[in-house]
């Protein structure tokens, strides 16, 4: 069973901060890894898919990273603002039914 | 861009009521699903479907069940709604099983069971 783990569950750093984001996972026969921003009350929004076959993808200030011989995935957030301050998730894709396994998250607080 | 929308952002429902959740994806997804999220717990599959009439349980399927009679709508229903039923309501949609494509979710529906 494939089991995703997200550290530190909350995180806070002063704007202008880079920083890192972890998830690792236990069965690394994934078909990919998929990144998202959770805002309060809201629903997730989609920020980077890595299919297994690559080792990262970018978007703006995000870059992400996966090592599936590890398991393990970081998400970089370059030069933090206040507005990227939420619930930051990653979801794997894996197993027979291609089933989607969130880890439960890690809270961040960009301080002005 | 993609758009999942759900019907409600709030809810509030009785014990014993039916409840209908849905959800419409308007990019001609095949797979549609539906998780509850909870504190502590985090997103935890419900059903999920991949084409028209055709659906699966997930996880937690136990007090639910769906409806897909139109490939752009997926519902949920609550045969008669109880206190552990409240919770966050998520519905996501994607092209299909290609591990290429991403997950697309809606705003939720935020369900309190009185």
């Amino acid at each position: 069973k494939q089991e995703v783990t997200q550290i530190p569950a909350a995180l806070s750093v002063p704007e202008g901060e880079n920083l890192v984001l972890n998830c690792s996972f236990t069965d690394s026969a994934i078909y990919n890894l998929q990144w998202f921003r959770q805002d309060p009350g809201k629903g997730l929004t989609s920020l980077l898919l890595i299919q297994s076959s690559q080792r990262e993808q970018t978007s703006g200030r995000l870059n992400a990273s996966l090592d599936k011989s590890s398991g393990r995935s970081t998400l970089y957030i370059a030069a933090s603002q206040p507005g990227d301050s939420a619930t930051y998730l990653c979801a794997v894709l894996s197993g027979g039914y291609q089933k989607v396994t969130f880890g439960t998250g890690t809270k961040l607080q960009v301080i002005p | 861009d993609v758009k999942v929308t759900q019907s409600s952002r709030y809810l509030v429902k009785r014990t014993g009521e039916k409840v209908f959740l849905e959800c419409v994806q308007d990019m001609d997804h095949e797979n549609m699903f539906w998780y509850r999220q909870d504190p502590g717990l985090g997103l935890r599959l419900i059903y999920f479907s991949y084409d028209v009439k055709m659906k699966e349980k997930g996880d937690i399927p136990e007090g639910y069940s769906v409806s897909r009679e139109k490939k752009e709508r997926f519902s949920l229903i609550l045969e008669s709604a109880s206190t552990n039923q409240t919770s966050m309501y998520l519905c996501a949609s994607r092209p299909s099983w290609d591990g290429r494509y991403e997950q697309y979710f809606g705003p939720g529906t935020r369900l309190t069971v009185t």
